[in-house]
Formats: C-alpha cells, sequence, structure tokens
C-alpha cells in the first residue's frame, strides 16, 4: 500500500526554528507538495521537490531525498501565524496526489 | 489567490436526503477536484474531473456522484446522505502544464448529517 508518515503535532517556541518530517512509501513518485492549513481554511500551496536537495522561500525550506523516501519543511523565525497544520503530499507514478495526515504546528510566546 | 467558491459554507442535512454541493471557478482550469477532511486522515479524493463531461473516480467514491456541465462548475451530490459523509468537504483546481502544478483549494464545505 501507499503510505505518507508525518507526526502528528510539534510545538515549537516563537523566533526559533523548527523540521517537519515526512516519509512516503509510494508507487513511483513524481514530486512532493508541502501546504499549510490554518484551523477551518483551506490548504495553501507552500512548497514542490521533484529532485533532491534543499529548496529555500524565504523562511521556510523544503528539502527532499528520494532514495530515502524523505522530506522535511523548515520553518526559520517563527512567528505565531506560522500555528497551522503542514500537510505533506506525494505524486505518485499514476500521478495521483497521496496525502499525509498533517503535522499540527503549535508555537508558543 | 485563485478564483474558486463553494456552496454553501455550511450545511446540516438529515440521513437518507439528498445534497449537491457546487465548486466555481472563474481561473478556466481543466482539472476540477473534490476531497474530503477528517480528522487523522489526509485528504481523501472522491471525484475528479479532467473536462467537460469528463469524471473519473477516486479512492472514496462510494455513495458520491459528480457532474460537470461547464468549465467553471463542479458539483457534488449524495444521493442519500449518511452520518459517515459527516466531513468537512474542498474543491480544488489545477492545470497540469504549468510549472509544477499546485492545487488551489477552495474554502470547504463543512457537511453535518444528522
Amino acid at each position: 500500500g501507499q503510505n505518507i508518515d508525518q507526526p502528528t503535532e510539534m510545538t515549537a517556541t516563537e523566533g526559533a526554528i523548527v523540521q517537519i518530517n515526512c516519509t512516503y512509501q509510494t508507487s513511483g513518485f513524481n514530486g512532493l507538495f508541502w501546504y499549510q492549513q490554518h484551523a477551518g481554511e483551506a490548504p495553501t500551496f507552500l512548497s514542490y521537490n521533484v529532485l533532491d536537495g534543499l529548496e529555500e522561500k524565504g523562511r521556510f525550506s523544503s528539502f527532499l531525498s528520494r532514495s530515502k523516501g524523505y522530506s522535511y519543511l523548515l520553518l526559520k523565525e517563527l512567528q505565531m501565524k506560522d500555528s497551522a497544520s503542514y500537510l505533506c503530499a506525494v505524486v505518485d507514478s499514476n500521478y495521483q496526489l497521496i496525502w499525509g495526515a498533517g503535522t499540527k504546528l503549535i508555537i508558543k510566546p | 489567490d485563485a478564483g474558486i467558491t463553494q456552496s454553501p459554507r455550511h450545511k446540516v442535512t438529515e440521513t437518507g436526503t439528498p445534497v449537491t454541493l457546487r465548486c466555481h471557478q472563474t481561473e478556466n482550469h481543466r482539472y476540477m477536484y473534490w476531497y474530503r477532511q477528517d480528522p487523522g486522515h489526509g485528504l481523501r479524493l472522491i471525484h475528479y474531473s479532467y473536462g467537460v463531461k469528463d469524471t473519473d473516480k477516486g479512492e472514496v467514491s462510494d455513495g458520491y456522484s459528480v457532474s460537470r456541465s461547464k468549465t467553471e462548475d463542479f458539483l457534488l451530490t449524495l444521493e442519500s446522505a449518511t452520518s459517515s459523509q459527516t466531513s468537512v468537504y474542498f474543491c480544488a483546481i489545477s492545470e497540469p502544464g504549468q510549472d509544477t502544478s499546485p492545487l488551489h483549494f477552495g474554502n470547504g464545505t463543512r457537511l453535518t448529517v444528522t
């Protein structure tokens, strides 16, 4: 079967750095997305990785290792508004999106 | 932001009644999707459409039907609602061929079946 694993919940402090991991086992791989979802709102696109390595976008970076079936989202200089769920999704060999259950990130002052 | 509107935003209905949710887009994107989101689960695909009158089933399509008579509208119908269909429903659009083809989501419909 296809599987995406993310921690259910994480807590971090305002101003700090947090890394949210995502491991996957899918039939094929055609890219990995990270989305942010604030409570009661729609998911919004953060990043896309298809090649190994780190993609940086302001305070957010996303890393991919295809050989390890592993990605992480790195959030720097955390702000209270970063409190949200972060969803990992993998595009499989049939170009179908397989979604993780999401990681709820709680930011404390 | 992508122009996607879902209606209604909230609905309470009784078991056994039919329910239709509407998704309207102004982006002229070819692909449209219906997902449901439940605690402890990832987003699960119900149905999707790749063009007018072209639709296909997702992983949780039982009890649901869809129609797309115009590019901009994608309707999701629960023929006879059950309590297991209580969920938050998201519509999404994409245009394959654009850089990364991310999905853009509507604001969701919270459906409660009593």
